[in-house]
């Protein structure tokens, strides 16, 4: 049973709407990710939170906009998204070090189409 | 700048073949962790194994071994007598020193299909 979960499982929404994806972790870790799979291309790292502050936001464009109200929750927020969007996005948790972080713990995605 | 390959895009083998998923990286770091990801068609990454990188002893859990050489900059993995079960995507990754953000790169992945 995975300690990180992620809803809705499946999305599917319009250029014009707003939609927010949602990740939990149980795992007490003190870290946080957003990653986007496109078919064929290697997972791209969106943004990561770590103790709550974002530390990281890889050029991603304002129609992704992140929130972590707290460590165990993160959410990501779409409005006006366009149909090269559509990707499976996964949630990540880890344990930070003092050196290089942990693991990373996954969630099971959320397959977000865009018509 | 660090970067993970996966050669095999696609590997198709038949129940109780072994197989091997290549994995080159490359860093100039001297301290970095090394990962296995499984993801099978549910979605979810599931962690495999962690290596850093002042530990060549290769390591072995059940059916599963994996080959750490700094010479080749190689971390590959076996699956020996494989199932139905371990039709996957399967990700390398290399994780970044803490101090220049610690963030994973990924491989592309190997999509392994075995058959009954």
């Amino acid at each position: 049973e995975t300690g990180v979960t992620q809803t809705p499982r499946h999305l599917v929404m319009g250029m014009t709407n707003k939609k927010s994806l949602k990740c939990e972790q149980h795992l007490g870790h003190n870290a946080m990710y957003w990653y986007k799979q496109s078919a064929k291309k290697p997972l791209e790292l969106m943004f990561v939170y770590s103790l709550e502050e974002r530390v990281e936001n890889n050029s991603v464009p304002s129609r992704f906009s992140p929130e972590c109200p707290n460590s165990s929750h993160l959410f990501l927020h779409l409005h006006t998204l366009q149909p090269e969007d559509s990707a499976l996005y996964l949630c990540a948790s880890s344990q930070e070090g003092n050196r290089l972080r942990g693991e990373q713990f996954f969630g099971p995605g959320t397959r977000l189409t865009v018509l | 700048a660090q970067k993970v390959t996966q050669a095999q895009t696609e590997i198709s083998v038949v129940e109780k073949e072994d197989v091997t998923l290549d994995c080159v990286y490359e860093t100039r770091d001297t301290t970095y962790y090394l990962f296995w990801y499984k993801q099978p068609p549910s979605g979810e990454l599931v962690f495999l194994i962690r290596r850093n990188s002042f530990d060549e002893q290769n390591e072995i859990s059940g059916r599963y071994s994996w080959n750490f050489q700094k010479s080749t900059s190689s971390f590959n993995f076996t699956i020996t007598a494989s199932q139905v079960v371990d039709s996957a995507v399967y990700f390398c990754a290399l994780s970044e020193p803490y101090n220049q953000g610690g963030k994973l790169i990924f491989g592309q992945g190997t999509e392994l299909s075995v058959k009954p």
